[in-house]
């Protein structure tokens, strides 16, 4: 069964440094997502993008993000520089139409900022 | 802001009973609720999603309910066993591609 995969697992960063994160959603899937959980919080939308560009980005997402399509197979989330706060486990979804919403996610990558 | 509520943390039942886990929602009604399932330390899992315009959704031991008037889902899992135990979360979707997600239940099924 096709599923989103997320590289690496874990990723520990010293504060200031930047960081990305990969993820490589289901092949035929046209929506991307990015998702933070801060451990014992819950789910927090990060940013949606669809076509090549972003088409919805929540209030954490400030100008220290951003998001990359590469090549037709790769989904990055770039931190540029990181802070304490960062660090949390991020999951990148999928969606494969417009009419399908359920969101397919990977296992996570969890930061460590130091 | 949209605020979501599961009804408690955490949610101990017996195995072969009914765990029924509450979501409430404020302010704008969703396009879809959609529950998802989460296991410590992995990603959520999609279990159902239910339409504004549905009551009510079943697909084999789950079943989801929706009350828009009431600002609230019910999700059960009937004859429930002890790997049916973990976090199931709630999430609305107003159809603008965003999933707002609640804290959470954690459900315990025990032997």
């Amino acid at each position: 069964e096709p599923e989103v995969t997320q590289t690496p697992s874990h990723q520990v960063t010293q504060m200031g440094q930047e960081v990305i994160l990969r993820c490589v959603p289901i092949s035929n899937h046209l929506y991307f997502y990015w998702y933070r959980q801060i451990l014992g919080q819950k789910v927090e939308f990060l940013v949606s993008f669809y076509n090549n560009e972003i088409s919805e980005k929540s209030e954490i997402f400030d100008d220290q993000f951003s998001v990359e399509r590469p090549d037709g197979s790769n989904f990055t989330l770039k931190i540029r520089s990181t802070k304490l706060e960062d660090s949390a486990m991020y999951f990148c979804a999928s969606t494969g139409t417009r009419d399908s919403y359920e969101q397919y996610f990977g296992p996570g990558t969890r930061l460590t900022v130091t | 802001s949209q605020k979501i509520e599961q009804n408690s943390e955490a949610l101990n039942i017996q195995e072969g009973k009914t765990a029924t886990l509450t979501c409430n929602y404020t302010n704008y009604s969703p396009a879809y609720l959609q529950w998802y399932r989460q296991d410590p330390g992995r990603g959520p899992v999609f279990l159902l999603l239910i339409r504004e315009n549905e009551k009510e959704k079943r697909k084999e031991r789950l079943k989801v309910t929706f009350d828009t008037t009431l600002k609230q889902s019910l999700f059960h899992i009937t004859a429930s066993q002890p790997a049916d135990s973990a976090t199931y979360l709630c999430a609305l979707d107003r159809g603008t591609d965003k999933l707002i997600f609640g804290t959470g239940t954690r459900l315990q099924v025990f032997p």
